[in-house]
């Protein structure tokens, strides 16, 4: 089965700092790769996806992700925080082929300090 | 706009009674599915449903029963039978195959 592990649950970084935030999967093959953003009592938005080639992945909000296979890491990063982007981060997967069986990592709280 | 309706926005009910929460669509999406959020736990898969007239059990239907008799709609009865139904439900859809699950804003129920 696959799963989705995100070692941080609570990260402060100082407005302008950088950022990244940690996703490990596990899943037999490549699996499908996702980083949404909830802000609090909200929905979720998609930040980001990967499913094949490139493996640095842009996507909205200026934040970026790279997939290494050989570490089963996603990792999300933003090269300076707003305080803005404070928020619960949920890094996912899916099986290749279909966003129909996501699997969510427990989340990641981002505190940004002005 | 297109997008996904939840309502209410929070629910409170009293324990034992059966509460029916409401997901609307007008995306033209296939796909739609139900979560539960609980502090520390990430997401949870309730129920899907791939087609109208047809729905699977996720990772923690138990106490939970969905319909789906048009596309465009998906309710979730939280029923008596859940043990501890305090939560955030959110409700997403998606294309039959597509790659991105859309969400919608949630609705908190508080059962006291």
């Amino acid at each position: 089965a696959q799963s989705v592990t995100q070692p941080d649950i609570h990260i402060t970084v100082s407005e302008g700092a950088s950022l990244e935030l940690r996703c490990n999967y596990s899943y037999g093959a490549t699996p499908y790769l996702f980083w949404y953003v909830q802000s609090p009592g909200q929905g979720l938005q998609l930040l980001l996806k990967y499913f094949s080639g490139d493996t640095l992945v842009q996507g909205i909000k200026g934040f970026e992700a790279e997939f290494k296979r050989s570490q089963s890491s996603f990792n999300l990063r933003k090269p300076s925080v707003h305080w803005s982007d404070a928020a619960e981060y949920f890094c996912a997967v899916a099986p290749t082929g279909t966003a129909s069986k996501l699997t969510f990592g427990t989340g990641t709280r981002l505190q940004v300090t002005l | 706009d297109g997008g996904i309706t939840q309502s209410p926005k929070y629910l409170f009910r009293k324990e034992g009674q059966n509460v029916t929460l409401s997901c609307e669509q007008n995306l033209n999406h296939d796909a739609m599915y139900w979560y539960r959020q609980d502090p520390g736990q990430g997401l949870r898969l309730i129920y899907y449903s791939q087609i109208v007239n047809d729905f699977q059990k996720g990772d923690i239907a138990e106490g939970y029963s969905v319909s789906r008799e048009k596309k465009e709609s998906f309710p979730l009865t939280v029923t008596s039978a859940q043990k501890n139904p305090t939560a955030f439900y959110l409700c997403a859809s998606s294309m039959a195959r597509g790659d991105e699950q859309f969400f919608g804003p949630g609705t908190r129920l508080t059962v006291l």
